[in-house]
């Protein structure tokens, strides 16, 4: 079965630095994969997706991820952290073929800005 | 345009009694999407219907779930016999058409105890 882990459930950065959230998923057959955010009290909002073109994809809110089939990951980067950043972030993967669209969803990384 | 919307937003019952959770997709959208999320945890898959069929039951925990969702827009999830560990945040989200790559719009869920 498909499985998403990850790694670290709780992110803390200062404000202005670097942010990488990580994620690896275990498949024998390269899936989509997309990065989800979500704010207290509010529904999953899409930051980006990989859908097998660019490796390298942009997402909104200066986020971006770059895929790599030979780690199996697609880590999560922006290069300066606002004080907005701060939210839950869930990485998931669909498998893409007929009956199998559901989202499997890693555990969540609570990212946390200082100021 | 409207987004998913989901009520009620809170529902708070006790062991044993029948409750049903709604979900209005975006209009025109053709797959709709639940999962439940547990505290800590990321989103699980539950069920998804294309049209008026359920496409994928699989992730139902046991017969007491059940969805319906009879003109293929507003869906209900009816859960029988409630227990306490069925407390989470139900999500449902909405797709254009099935596709694995197709981006899901979540509502706000509604978050439901049992005591």
């Amino acid at each position: 079965a498909q499985s998403v882990t990850q790694l670290g459930s709780h992110v803390s950065v200062s404000e202005g630095a670097l942010v990488l959230l990580r994620c690896n998923y275990s498949s024998s057959v390269p899936p989509y994969l997309f990065w989800y955010v979500q704010y207290p009290n509010q529904g999953l909002q899409l930051l980006l997706k990989y859908t097998s073109a660019a490796t390298l994809v942009k997402g909104i809110n200066g986020f971006e991820a770059e895929f790599k089939k030979s780690e199996t990951s697609f880590h999560l980067t922006k290069p300066s952290a606002h004080m907005s950043d701060a939210a839950e972030y869930f990485c998931a993967a669909s498998r893409g073929v007929q009956g199998a669209q559901k989202l499997v969803f890693g555990q969540g990384t609570r990212l946390t800005i200082n100021p | 345009g409207a987004g998913v919307s989901q009520t009620p937003s809170n529902k708070v019952t006790e062991k044993g009694k029948y409750v049903e959770l709604r979900c209005d997709p975006i209009s025109g959208h053709t797959a709709l999407y639940w999962y439940r999320q547990s505290l800590g945890q990321g989103p699980e898959f539950l069920i998804y219907f294309q049209g008026t069929g359920a496409a994928d039951d699989s992730g139902l925990p046991n017969d007491r779930f059940f969805a319906v969702r009879p003109e293929g827009s507003v869906s209900t999830l009816k859960i029988q016999r409630t227990e306490r560990g069925d407390s989470a945040v139900y999500l449902c989200a909405s797709s254009l058409k099935v596709a694995g790559d197709n981006e899901q719009f979540f509502g706000p869920g509604t978050r439901l105890t049992v005591l």
